[in-house]
């Protein structure tokens, strides 16, 4: 079946920093990703839509300047935190749907940032 | 997205159905149930979807009531791989999953 894949699966980084967290769809052409977040004990929050060729579509409350996503081909999307500080910490997860309506999503395994 | 409710907790014991309710009364016509679940610390699962009749693959079963206001998924024989978060989603857009706060399933030995 068709794989997402993210990369890196943990990163610890300093606050102030920013990190970069891959997408990549392996076996087909995703014009549309998703960004999540999953804070401790908690579900998946949508974060934002990330758009082939476009800007990226940012949920309410979520910061466009600090969470910057860019779709630079139909298989990677990339996720930037900038300037992470100790609450950023979270589980970052992305997902690529298939072409195809009412068919599966596909999500990544996740990336673990530990902003320290 | 359709809202849903499902229990918070559940246990099963090993070998025995697992059998995970959702409610869906809000579900409109052309929305599908999908089933996720996803194990500690990954990224969540695909397992099933289905819009009006039941669904059967090699992972689980869905079953839709026929007024499609709820759904049960059930694994026909739970394992202790099978400890995990279990979402419902009701949604016609494959691109918009929003995730609920799941059932946590725990197969007991």
């Amino acid at each position: 079946g068709a794989v997402v894949s993210q990369h890196p699966s943990w990163v610890i980084c300093k606050s102030g920093t920013s990190v970069k967290i891959e997408c990549r769809s392996l076996d087909f052409q995703a014009t549309t990703m998703f960004w999540y977040r999953q804070f401790p004990k908690q579900s998946l929050m949508l974060m934002a839509t990330s758009n082939e060729g476009s800007k990226a579509t940012y949920e309410q409350g979520v910061e466009k300047d600090k969470f910057l996503i860019n779709h630079a081909s139909l298989t990677l999307s990339t996720l930037t935190v900038t300037s992470a500080h100790p609450e950023d910490s979270s589980f970052y997860i992305c997902s690529a749907p298939e072409r195809e309506a009412n068919t599966e999503a596909f999500f990544g395994q996740g990336t673990r940032l530990t902003v320290v | 997205d359709a809202k849903t409710t499902q229990p918070t907790s559940m246990d099963c014991a090993e070998g025995r159905a697992a059998n995970l309710p959702c409610n869906h009364s809000t579900i409109s016509g052309n929305e599908y149930v999908y089933w996720y679940r996803q194990i500690h610390s990954q990224g969540p699962q695909y397992i099933i979807h289905g819009l009006k009749n039941n669904e059967t693959n090699e992972m689980a079963s869905l079953i839709i009531t026929e007024d499609r206001k709820s759904s049960t998924l059930i694994l026909p024989h739970a394992t202790l791989r099978d400890t995990a978060v279990y979402y419902c989603i009701g949604t016609n857009n494959n691109n918009d999953m929003r995730f609920g706060a799941g059932t946590r399933l725990t197969v007991k030995p």
